[in-house]
């Protein structure tokens, strides 16, 4: 059983399209996570969702918008999609907000920008 | 600005010996460390984490040091078997703001030789 499971694996568009990246965790988590890691292998936060709070990493452009439809799942909604938004993405979950709770991460989405 | 930085991009070492990965931090508000390994393909899986307040924390075969005044952290594993091969993550945790999320290095990848 997948604890953190993000569809689609990979994700191939073009310049300017509008797209989705579903997440899901069935850890019975509270909070969840969106990372980006970039073509220098960094791995840095965007959101953070705990509660219907959501604590937005300030380097993210508004183009980026997650939603949770519920407390198990959080979707990356991505408009007019930029060369620059190519990258690997991991959605993650932990337990509380606390930073001694470990997180969980999905395998990644992989989005190439054509 | 890399608030954590991993100098080593690779380590190579023989199966049964000591493998030490090496992690330096900049913010001094870091109050948890973490590392985390990942397989290609994958996301990254936790492994084992200090809080700032401790010296040391073993778990079997993994061991990590923190030394604040020099701002290092380390995970020892002993003894280093083929499966360790992977991309390690140290990722460090300021809880008082921001994403709350995790600041990772940009990791090192292991290479256990028979």
């Amino acid at each position: 059983d997948t604890a953190v499971s993000q569809t689609p694996k990979y994700l191939v568009t073009q310049m300017g399209n509008d797209k989705s990246i579903k997440c899901e965790q069935n850890l019975g988590h509270d909070t969840m996570y969106w990372y980006k890691q970039d073509s220098k292998k960094f791995l840095k936060i965007m959101f953070s969702y705990n509660n219907k709070e959501l604590i937005i990493n300030e380097t993210v452009p508004n183009r980026f918008s997650p939603k949770s439809p519920d407390k198990a799942h959080l979707n990356l909604h991505i408009n007019s999609l930029e060369l620059g938004d190519s990258a690997v993405y991991f959605c993650a979950s932990s337990q509380g907000h606390l930073s001694n709770q470990p997180q969980h991460f999905g395998d990644g989405t992989r989005l190439s920008i054509l | 600005d890399q608030q954590v930085k991993q100098n080593s991009p690779s380590l190579s070492v023989q199966e049964g010996r000591i493998s030490i990965l090496n992690c330096d931090y900049t913010n001094s508000m870091f109050d948890y460390f973490l590392w985390y390994k990942k397989y290609p393909a994958e996301g990254p899986t936790f492994l084992i984490s200090i809080s700032s307040i401790k010296d040391k924390n073993e778990d079997g075969r993994f061991t990590v040091f923190l030394n604040k005044s020099a701002k290092h952290l380390s995970l020892h594993i002993v003894p280093s078997q083929p499966g360790d091969s992977a991309v390690y993550f140290c990722a460090d945790v300021y809880s008082g703001g921001g994403a709350d999320g995790l600041t990772f290095g940009k990791g090192t990848h292991l290479i256990i030789q028979p």
